[in-house]
């Protein structure tokens, strides 16, 4: 079966380093995202990618970086520059038809902790 | 710039009771798109209900129903006959048209929870 996978399930990471949120999808669909969710205030759109070598920003990219290599693959990387980076994070996909969009896959989310 | 607004936060309703989640949108363009996630204690989001604009009829599937209506700019999503694995939070997201370049505009959510 196809789907987006997120790996790991959960993350903990130290004051000043950076890591790396894994996001793989064999759905062949063009478009990725990445969502942060906090308590209370729902999905905030991080970066998203439209195409591969290509990607945009979102909402509340400072402190993130992403890379569109291959379309299957839409890797996110929480840099130390993101002073409050305890979430869950929800990776997404989608393809547009002719008849329309048709929303979004998602993942099962990756809970990040900073201890 | 598209909006989404739920404002209910956290509902809870004794099991086999009905019970309507609320969401109004803003938007400027004529053509876009609505939906309905849930999103289950596991955390990944599960689809639940696609609207465009041009499409104003109700949908119901099973115990599930949606009433679309442009005037208030609302889509309004009732469980009838709650059961305890309809506790979850859900959510309400609008995209406006923009031919392969669409994003997905979420609500804050509403946490139901079914008391057994």
């Amino acid at each position: 079966d196809g789907g987006i996978t997120q790996s790991p399930k959960y993350l903990f990471r130290k004051e000043g380093q950076n890591v790396t949120l894994s996001c793989e999808q064999n759905l062949n669909h063009d478009a990725m995202y990445w969502y942060r969710q906090d308590p209370g205030q729902g999905l905030r759109l991080i970066y998203y990618s439209q195409i591969v070598n290509d990607f945009q920003k979102g909402d509340i990219a400072e402190g993130y970086s992403v890379s569109r290599e291959k379309k299957e693959s839409f890797p996110l990387t929480v840099t130390s520059a993101q002073k409050n980076p305890t979430a869950f994070y929800l990776c997404a996909s989608s393809i547009r038809r002719n008849s329309g969009f048709y929303g979004y896959t998602f993942g099962s989310g990756t809970r990040l902790t900073v201890v | 710039a598209q909006k989404v607004t739920q404002a209910q936060t956290e509902i809870s309703v004794v099991e086999k009771e009905d019970v309507t989640l609320d969401c109004v949108y803003e938007t400027r363009d004529t053509t876009y798109y609505l939906f309905w996630y849930k999103q289950p204690p596991s955390g990944e989001l599960v689809f639940l209900i696609r609207r465009n604009s041009f499409d104003e009829q109700n949908e119901i599937s099973g115990r599930y129903s949606w009433n679309f209506q442009k005037s208030t700019s609302s889509f309004n999503f009732t469980i009838t006959a709650s059961q305890v694995v309809d506790s979850a939070v859900y959510f309400c997201a609008l995209s406006e048209e923009n031919f392969g370049n669409e994003k997905l505009t979420f609500g804050t959510g509403t946490r139901l929870t079914i008391i057994p």
